[in-house]
């Protein structure tokens, strides 16, 4: 059974980088079948997808916040990054980690999802 | 705001079947793109419902089932249960953003 699950800091002020972490298991990230996505969902707003990658290093990326964001995988941990610079306080969301199959576009599974507040 | 529309919220009885809409435009779901569909209740993970626009993942009941019509698609949800009170989201990929949308997502109530 394929799991993913966030991890990273709460809380992030303005200007800095959000990094986060999503810990795969039962599937290693070098199996190019699949991209490692990240998707966020700002309180009482929609689904935002931020971008994915693929062992290999294929990346790709929302063009809203393409200059921001970096995305690498961990193949000893087994794990995926995000990397997104420059926040504010419209960069506060839940954030989820979600696999996608290559070529197909639905994300399954996805992960519990990390609150993450940008604040002084 | 999101790229493709929902409405806010559905009810039906217990027993009843719903439907959701998802409109989009010649970008996305109009040309083509895959729909898929998730269902979200608060505090759990989202789970994958409709695959490729009417594909039911293993495990999903056939009470759950996806069509897709020009600009749109359907969720529909026979013989209505409790147990399916959760918000339901669309998503598609978008060509003119070259991005993966959503939809804004439907708050389902069993009355």
């Amino acid at each position: 059974q394929v799991q993913l699950q966030e991890s990273g800091p709460g809380l992030v002020k303005p200007s800095e980088t959000l990094s986060l972490t999503c810990k795969v298991s039962g599937v290693s990230v070098t199996n190019r079948n699949y991209y490692w996505g990240w998707v966020r969902q700002p309180p009482e707003k929609g689904l935002e997808w931020i971008g994915d990658i693929c062992y290999g290093g294929q990346t790709h990326k929302s063009p809203s916040l393409k200059g921001r964001v970096t995305m690498s995988l961990d193949t000893s941990r087994n794990q995926a990054s995000l990397r997104l610079t420059s926040v504010t306080a419209a960069d506060s969301a839940i954030y989820f980690c979600v696999r996608v199959v290559t070529g197909m576009g639905w994300f399954d599974p996805w992960g519990q999802g990390i609150l993450v507040a940008v604040s002084t | 705001q999101s790229v493709l529309t929902q409405p806010p919220s559905v009810s039906g009885a217990p027993g009843q079947r719903i439907t959701i809409s998802c409109t989009g435009n010649s970008s996305n779901i109009g040309t083509g793109n895959a729909v898929h569909w998730y269902l979200h209740l608060p505090g759990t993970v989202p789970k994958l419902l409709i695959l490729r626009d009417s594909e039911r993942p293993s495990g999903v009941p056939d009470r759950f089932s996806g069509s897709k019509s020009g600009t749109s698609a359907s969720l529909a949800i026979t013989g209505l249960q409790a147990d399916d009170e959760a918000t339901y989201f669309c998503q598609s990929y978008d060509s003119s953003l070259s991005s993966y949308v959503f939809g804004s997502g439907t708050k389902v109530t069993v009355l």
